[in-house]
């Protein structure tokens, strides 16, 4: 079964440096996420992507962070200048659209 | 603001019970409401409900939408020890390419 996936599973960084997360959506999916779960807290939608642009971003989609499709395949969420509590569970997701949004297994980040 | 609220936030049953997740949602724009279950890192999809009183039916697994009411059920019959995890409920707004996720009921079956 196709499936969402992400690397690294798991990133330690110190506070101020830049980090990219890596995603390959399902391959003929149109739509594009990124949430987080802070631990013990509810997943929250930061960003989606189509046609090559931002459709929506939350409030804690600031400058700090952006969103690229540098391929085919490939999703990526940069954080320019980590901070403490940029530390949590950051999950990619696709989905066809007006259909099931799949989540990847998460890339784990600790900013210390 | 675009609010679910899930109950109970945590449920201890023995091996072959039954148990009922709640979903109750607010927001602006309702699209669909979904049912995921989180084990250990990634949210797996369930269900997917868009229209009222409709069941739908998963092995022992089933959920149910009330859009009136706004609410949706989650039914797992003759538990087992894998059924251990946290159950999810996102609901999708229309115009949104968003989910919006209740906190979780962290389910746990003992044997």
């Amino acid at each position: 079964e196709p499936e969402v996936t992400q690397t690294p599973s798991h990133q330690v960084t110190q506070m101020g440096q830049e980090v990219i997360l890596r995603c390959v959506p399902i391959s003929n999916h149109l739509y594009f996420y990124w949430y987080r779960q802070i631990l013990g807290q509810k997943v929250e939608f930061l960003v989606s992507f189509y046609n090559n642009e931002i459709s929506e971003k939350s409030e804690i989609f600031d400058d700090q962070f952006s969103v690229e499709r540098p391929d085919g395949s490939n999703f990526t969420l940069k954080i320019r200048s980590t901070k403490l509590e940029d530390s949590a569970m950051y999950f990619c997701a696709s989905s066809l659209g007006g259909n099931t949004i799949y989540f990847g297994e998460g890339s784990w980040l600790t900013v210390v | 603001e675009d609010k679910v609220v899930q109950s109970p936030l945590s449920l201890v049953v023995h091996e072959g019970d039954t148990v009922t997740l709640n979903c109750s949602y607010e927001v602006t724009n309702f699209r669909s409401l979904l049912w995921y279950k989180q084990e250990k890192k990634a949210p797996t999809f369930l269900f997917m409900l868009t229209s009222s009183g409709i069941e739908k039916k998963s092995g022992r697994l089933s959920s149910i939408l009330d859009k009136k009411e706004l609410f949706s059920i989650l039914n797992i019959t003759a538990t087992q020890t894998g059924d251990s995890a946290v159950y999810l409920c996102a609901v999708e707004l229309q115009g949104a390419q968003k989910l919006v996720f209740g906190q979780g009921t962290r389910l746990t079956i003992n044997p």
